[in-house]
């Protein structure tokens, strides 16, 4: 069964600019989440979806957006790039309350 | 404002040497407590979760952790380590204030000498 996977893996954008994360979750779950994980702090969590609908968001500002599909993949929107926006963005899936499954992220860098 | 914290930053042990990592949380209500681990170069993986009943709870690789409600703790423990244990481990904690978004401790990073 495959799991989590993201794309793309690298991604090297420069301050102002848009970028796209790409996430398809373990088939069956109708669940994603997406985190950021930024030197020195942490997993943070940006934002929850399902069943098609954002159910919650993390503190980050509207810049940061998203949308789940129909078959459940789900992207992530960064909007006005920010240096401090260099991190690794990881995505998971879940059934709906059950564990979160981690795909291997996508790392961002801005200049 | 629910938050995890990993006591130890890095932690340096021996092969066949005990392990116990802490985590505490800080949330009155009711919790589902979570054990992740990214070895080098690979993506978090769920080790083990602690859902209810039983507060002892076994995960893969030969690890456990142990729900202590009165201290509001969730220690990872493991009696003999092994050189491919080393990693870095998160302590993950879902409260029904924060919806299903897990919230992460810092991590601990776990070096182990053969």
């Amino acid at each position: 069964e495959a799991g989590v996977t993201q794309s793309p893996t690298h991604l090297i954008k420069t301050r102002g600019q848009q970028v796209t994360l790409r996430c398809s979750p373990i088939s069956g779950h109708t669940s994603v989440y997406w985190y950021q994980q930024a030197l020195g702090l942490g997993l943070q969590f940006l934002l929850w979806y399902d069943e098609g609908e954002e159910r919650n968001r993390g503190n980050f500002p509207p810049r940061f957006s998203g949308r789940q599909f129909p078959n459940y993949s789900s992207e992530l929107n960064v909007n006005a790039l920010e240096l401090e926006d260099s991190a690794l963005y990881l995505c998971a899936s879940s059934l709906r309350g059950g564990g979160q499954y981690f795909g291997a992220g996508t790392r961002l860098s801005v200049l | 404002a629910q938050s995890v914290s990993q006591h130890n930053h890095h932690v340096i042990l021996s092969e066949a040497a005990s392990l116990e990592l802490g985590c505490n949380y800080s949330y009155g209500g009711t919790v589902n407590l979570f054990w992740y681990v990214q070895y080098p170069g690979q993506h978090l993986q769920l080790l083990l979760k602690y859902f209810s009943g039983d507060p002892l709870v076994k995960g893969i690789k030969g690890f456990e952790a142990e729900f202590i409600k009165s201290k509001f703790s969730f220690n990872l423990r493991k009696p003999s380590v092994q050189w491919s244990d080393t990693a870095e481990y998160f302590c993950a904690v879902k409260t029904n204030q924060a919806g299903t978004a897990l919230i992460f401790g810092k991590g601990t990073t776990l070096s182990v000498s053969s």
